[in-house]
């Protein structure tokens, strides 16, 4: 079965720093996709940047990159120089066996 | 505009009520999701779709169900089995399977 850990709860971060953020998955899937998901306190759920298995190259999108590791099974989410209004719940998930899950999140706050 | 409309926004139900929750989208996706998100955790998979007249038991479908009759629509029903309904419920679509998922703005159900 797929499962998908994120092990920091919660994170402060000093604004401009950078910030990663950690996600190990476990599938048997030898095809899958990984995701970073930012949900802010309105509730909306936004995509942030998608890994495939197969992509050789980490995933890169603006300030976003993805460290994907996958000897390691991980799947870190890196944000340069972060921003006030990075602060929000991030999760990662992926996508295997036809089905999206995702973990249990990390919420990160920016400090100013 | 293309999008997922989730409704209603905010429902209150009695308890041992069933209610519906409305999921409908003009993406011309294949794939449906329904989630269930409690405060400050992750999404779960309660049911998926990936065609017409076909859907899936995600990891917590019992107390839940679905139909899938139009390719635009995916309706969920918290039935009063479930134990626990209170909570933010989340749905989502993909072009196909392997793809990033468009979220809904989601509802939020209290039962009294």
């Amino acid at each position: 079965a797929q499962k998908i850990t994120q092990t920091q709860p919660g994170m402060f971060v000093q604004e401009k720093e950078a910030v990663t953020l950690d996600c190990t998955y476990d599938t048997s899937d030898q095809s899958y996709g990984l995701f970073w998901y930012k949900q802010p306190s309105s509730g909306e759920m936004i995509f942030l940047i998608y890994q495939g298995s197969y992509d050789e190259q980490n995933a890169t999108e603006g300030r976003y990159s993805l460290n994907f590791q996958k000897a390691r099974k991980s799947a870190n989410l890196v944000i340069s120089a972060s921003q006030l209004g990075d602060s929000a719940m991030y999760f990662c998930a992926s996508l295997a066996d036809d089905k999206i899950i995702f973990g249990k999140g990390t919420r990160l706050h920016i400090l100013p | 505009d293309g999008g997922i409309t989730q409704s209603p926004k905010y429902l209150f139900r009695k308890e041992g009520q069933n209610v519906t929750l409305s999921c409908e989208q003009n993406l011309n996706h294949d794939a449906m999701y329904w989630y269930r998100q409690d405060p400050g955790q992750g999404l779960r998979l309660i049911y998926y779709s990936q065609i017409v007249n076909d859907f899936q038991k995600g990891d917590i479908a019992e107390g839940y169900s679905v139909s899938r009759e139009k390719k635009e629509s995916f309706p969920l029903t918290v039935t009063s089995a479930q134990k626990n309904p209170t909570a933010f419920y989340l749905c989502a679509s993909s072009m196909m399977p392997y793809g990033e998922l468009f979220f809904g703005e989601g509802s939020r159900l209290t039962v009294l």
